[in-house]
This record gives structure tokens, sequence and C-alpha cells, in this order.
């Protein structure tokens, strides 16, 4: 089954521990990205890359990392997590021959 | 840059109502224009989108969207809403050729009342 697979689903930390939010795609996509989702705010960009070892800012960088040294993989790292990245995380990926996104579950992180 | 607006943070209908959600877009070239809802505690799911052919553009579950360039909307609508269409609705622009970077508007939460 063709899919984005993000984990965990559920995280709860303090500020400033480090974390990484794991995402997966089985298509063979190019095209991966992170956004996150606040209410009123509607989805916003963090990074995305376009194929392995090429990544570019989003819309809204700011204290996030990204690396794709595989094609599949497409991890979110939070060196230094604060109170205002708490939020709802959505992976995507898509082929560069289609102009279809399809997203993950999402993981939903709190930071206290 | 691009940007998307949703008029409406929450549309309320009746069950086998007209469902619309409005969307307007800015862009300066034609672009690629989408719609997708999202279900509690999942993720994204396209409904329909456009890409430069048909401007009425039909998706899933009944809905369908008309591309008017002159007003700059691209406006999703059902002919009569179904008590599983509760769901939240995102209309996004791409600015690429591709969908590596969506821009998404607010979202408009449907509420369907039986």
């Amino acid at each position: 089954e063709a899919q984005v697979t993000q984990n965990p689903r559920y995280l709860i930390t303090v500020t400033g521990k480090k974390l990484t939010v794991t995402c997966s795609q089985n298509m063979n996509h190019e095209y991966m990205s992170w956004y996150r989702q606040d209410p009123g705010l509607g989805l916003r960009q963090i990074y995305y890359s376009m194929n392995v070892e090429v990544t570019d800012k989003g819309d809204v960088p700011e204290g996030y990392k990204v690396s794709r040294k595989e094609k599949r993989n497409f991890p979110l790292i939070l060196e230094s997590p604060s109170p205002n990245q708490t939020s709802l995380y959505f992976c995507a990926s898509s082929s560069r021959m289609n102009t279809e996104a399809f997203f993950g579950q999402g993981t939903r992180l709190t930071v206290v | 840059a691009q940007s998307v607006t949703q008029l409406g943070s929450h549309v309320s209908v009746s069950e086998g109502a007209l469902v619309l959600l409005r969307c307007n877009y800015s862009s300066s070239v034609p672009p690629y224009l989408f719609w997708y809802v999202q279900y509690p505690n999942q993720g994204l799911q396209l409904l329909l989108k456009y890409t430069s052919a048909a401007t009425l553009v039909k998706g899933i579950n009944g809905f369908e969207a008309e591309f008017k360039k002159s007003e700059t909307s691209f406006h999703l609508t059902k002919p009569s809403a179904h008590m599983s269409d509760a769901a939240e609705y995102f209309c996004a622009v791409s600015e690429g050729q591709g969908a590596q970077k969506l821009v998404f508007g607010q979202g408009t939460r449907l509420t369907i009342n039986p």
C-alpha cells in the first residue's frame, strides 16, 4: 500500500530536549516536505526536499532542521524545542511527474 | 509569494443542502490549485485539483470546483451535503510545477446539521 509513515503519532516533551520525528515514504517520490498545522493558520511549510541531499527552507524554518540522506526518509529534527513549537506536524511526498501530494497521518507534538 | 484566502472558518449546512466553500488565491501566473479534506485525527486527503485543463474539476465524494481566473477563485461545491462530509477543508496553491511547495488557506470547518 502506498503510504507516508510518520512516527511517533503523539509526543510530549520538555523544553530544550532534542527530538526527531521520522518520515518515510514507499512510493519512490523525489519530493518530500514538512508542514505544521496551527488553528486559524492552516498548514505552513517548514522545509522541503527536491531530492537526496537537496533541501530548502519553507515559510517557517526557524528552530527546525532536516536531512535527506536516503530517498525514502526525511526526518524533522528539533534540536532545542520550545513551547511555541507545540503543533500538529505533517510530512508529505510527491513525484516530480505528478501534482498530487500524499500526507502522513500527522504527529501531535506538545512542548512543556 | 502566493497566498490563499478561505472565506469563513466555520460553515454549517443542513443535510441535503448545498455546500459552498470559498477560496481565493493570489497568483500572477496560472496556478495549480487543490482542495484537501481532513477528517478528525487523520492526515489530508486530496479531493480534487486544477492543473490548467478543464475549468470545472470533479473530485471524489461528489465534490467539484470551478476555476475562475477573472475572480481568482476556486470555490468548492457539493449539491447535497451528507453527514459524512463533516470535516475540515483546505484550499492550496502550488508554488512550483509540482506539489513540493504548497501554500494553504486557513481552513474551513464544515458542520452538517441533521
